[in-house]
């Protein structure tokens, strides 16, 4: 079965530093990626997701995430975070067809000021 | 666009009792469900798909006769948490999508979070 690593527990960076998020699939195939956040008592939201073309994919507040299929790999960036990207991030990988999401263990980023 | 809306938004409950977790597509007609259950620090974590009209299918290690699932309708599932325990506490969020085939759909409601004492 499919399944997401998500190499980070928890990342703490200042306002204005680059946040990179590692995520990685088990197998490949096709796949469809996403990512998601989850502010402080709120529910998921989707910043973006990938299922084919430009691997690079933008998403909303200026994320963007990176497909390499020879890494089974999905990461997040932001060139310059905000204290308000203080949140839990996660990393979702689907099979295509009618399939569930597998989510990743989650990335808790805390920015600082 | 799709919402899901999820009822309650938490629920304090005495061990033994059971409680009910409704799931709404309010604007659009949900074929499929799922629920993950999410423990602290892990990740969410499938515990069964529903069909509307159909027996929901539970992920291994899920007790269906524990976590019953209903959805009766494209517009409803329900999560019915039954003789609750302690060790049941936990974030459960359900999630949605509009069309069959569709990977555009998934839209999750805002969670509950189940206490039980």
């Amino acid at each position: 079965a499919q399944s997401v690593s998500q190499h980070n527990h928890h990342v703490i960076l200042s306002e204005a530093a680059s946040l990179e998020l590692g995520c990685n699939y088990s197998y490949g195939g096709t796949v469809n990626l996403f990512w998601y956040v989850q502010y402080p008592g709120q529910h998921l939201q989707l910043l973006l997701k990938y299922f084919s073309g430009d691997p690079l994919v933008k998403g909303i507040k200026g994320f963007e995430a990176e497909f390499i299929k020879s890494k089974f790999s999905f990461n997040l960036r932001k060139p310059s975070v905000q204290w308000s990207d203080t949140a839990e991030y996660f990393c979702a990988v689907k099979d295509p067809g009618n399939t569930p999401l597998v989510f990743g263990k989650g990335t808790r980023l805390s920015v600082i000021a | 666009g799709a919402v899901v809306s999820q009822h309650p938004s938490w629920v304090i409950c005495k061990s033994g009792t059971s409680v009910k977790i409704e799931c709404r597509s309010l604007d659009f007609q949900a074929t499929t469900m799922f629920w993950y259950r999410q423990f602290p620090k892990q990740s969410l974590m499938l515990m069964a798909t529903s069909n509307e009209g159909s027996k929901a299918t539970y992920e291994q290690g899920v007790e269906k006769d524990k976590f019953l699932i209903n959805h009766a309708s494209l517009t409803l599932s329900t999560l019915t948490v039954t003789s609750a325990h302690p060790e049941d506490s936990s974030f459960y969020i359900c999630s949605a999508r509009a069309l069959p085939g569709s990977v555009y759909g998934y839209t999750f409601g805002s969670g509950t979070r189940l206490t039980v004492v």
